[in-house]
């Protein structure tokens, strides 16, 4: 099956910093997700990013799909924005495969 | 617009008693439906998807059932809960021929 690796899986910075988040996959994909899992387990849709960039406010995400793999930025970090950042790619018939994600805290 | 809804949000069971968890999603019709487990707070698996009315495909062996007796409801269910089946379980749904998938708010499953 489809292997979906994301680094770094932990990852500390001090707020106002920025970010970077990697997702590769093993083979091509149709669809990627960028989720949010906030404190209280909910998974928050971030990006559907097959390819390209999209931004939104402080966060953006890039997909080269021909290179496998994602990214996502970001900016001027809050503590609001710590929590687990998952990237989730489609394989097989409608099925999102996910990465085990990348622990970000934000200290004040 | 749509929402998915997904209870209880915490459950603690017995060994050995029967499980039934459910998820239903309003504004939508025909949604492919999906039932994931997450363990220890990191990756999340695929237990069970579902193209249409009492279709069910599984993913990985195991002591969990799941059904569509609704266009908009998937229950995921279990005869005799073992120790392993705690975990936190995520309901999510998409579009027939849109993966971008939406997630209900999870069931933190004890099994004691």
């Amino acid at each position: 099956g489809i292997q979906v690796e994301q680094s770094p899986p932990d990852l500390i910075l001090q707020e106002g910093a920025n970010s970077t988040l990697r997702c590769n996959f093993s083979d091509s994909v149709n669809n990627l997700q960028w989720f949010h899992q906030n404190p209280w387990g909910q998974l928050i849709n971030l990006f559907y990013i097959p390819s390209g960039t999209k931004q939104n406010g402080r966060l953006s995400a890039t997909t080269v799909a021909t290179e496998r793999y994602s990214l996502l930025y970001i900016s001027s970090s809050q503590t609001t924005d710590s929590g687990v950042y998952f990237c989730a790619v489609e394989w097989g018939a409608q099925k999102l495969v996910f990465g085990q994600g990348t622990r970000l805290t934000i200290n004040p | 617009s749509q929402t998915i809804h997904q209870w209880p949000a915490t459950l603690v069971q017995p060994v050995g008693s029967p499980l039934s968890l459910e998820c239903t999603v309003e504004g939508t019709s025909n949604p492919n439906l999906y039932w994931y487990r997450q363990a220890a707070g990191r990756g999340l698996q695929l237990l069970f998807y579902s193209v249409g009315i009492g279709q069910i495909s599984s993913e990985v062996p195991q002591n969990l059932s799941a059904s569509r007796p609704q266009d908009r409801q998937f229950i995921l269910s279990s005869k005799k809960l073992l120790l392993s089946d705690s975990g936190f379980y995520l309901c999510a749904w998409s579009v027939t021929g849109a993966t971008e998938a939406f997630f209900g708010q999870g069931t933190r499953l004890t099994v004691v």
